[in-house]
């Protein structure tokens, strides 16, 4: 089992839609959870973070966590073509490098 | 905040040379940084976690004769391919961690350099 794990996608989303990425999590001692975009040739960029359950807005932006299911996702509302990325799904499992799921792929149809 | 810069972007260098890139966190200090490596359509590889003033620490299957990690100081950590092959090109980057502060696990990134071995 991966120990942190995404649908690969791509998920694809009308513009003005809600996106909704998913991410699970194998190690229960986990602590903090975030979220990173990337653009294809670019390097990942922050996006999101969220330490404990519930949910955590920011903007267009929502994280939520839930610890007990080892569950955290990512919802972007009013997806724009500018979304358009491989969003990353990162855990700190208590290790000292964050350890990060494969990615999904979003696209964002005008 | 939390400005993290790699140079050089790209670079493309013949077989047999050896190359550096350099890692700096121009807005905080960062005991710990990381380096990866990425290839097209394929997800980050951790290499290695450069610990400042001490060795690095590096993920299994990495040769660290080959990556050579040097972080000196707490806004610097540089890594030298040496010897580079055509195998070796790649995205390389890297990520530098603040020092303290619930911050602390946040890793922030630099643009990455994109290396060609001819």
């Amino acid at each position: 089992q991966k120990e942190v794990e995404q649908n690969s996608g791509p998920l694809s989303v009308p513009e003005g839609a809600i996106a909704s990425l998913n991410c699970t999590y194998s190690d229960r001692g986990s602590q903090s959870f975030f979220w990173y975009r990337q653009y294809s040739g670019k390097s990942p960029e922050l996006i999101m973070s969220i330490y404990s359950n519930g949910d955590k807005e920011d903007g267009r932006f929502t994280a939520q966590l839930n610890k007990a299911s080892q569950y955290v996702s990512l919802l972007i509302r009013d997806s724009q073509p500018s979304d358009s990325a491989t969003y990353l799904c990162a855990v700190n499992p208590g290790r000292r490098a964050l350890t990060f799921g494969s990615g999904t792929r979003l696209q964002v149809q005008p | 905040g939390a400005v993290v810069s790699q140079h050089p972007s790209r670079v493309i260098c013949k077989s047999g040379t050896s190359v550096k890139i350099e890692c700096r966190s121009l807005d905080f200090q960062a005991t710990t940084m990381f380096w990866y490596r990425q290839f097209p359509k394929k997800s980050l590889m951790l290499m290695a976690t450069s610990n400042e003033g001490s060795k690095a620490t590096y993920e299994q299957g990495v040769e660290k004769d080959k990556f050579l990690i040097n972080h000196a100081s707490l806004t610097l950590s540089t890594l030298t391919v040496t010897s580079a092959h055509p195998e070796d090109s790649s995205f390389y980057i890297c990520s530098a961690r603040p020092v303290a502060g619930t911050a602390s696990y946040e890793q922030y990134f630099g643009p990455g350099t994109r290396l060609t071995v001819t």
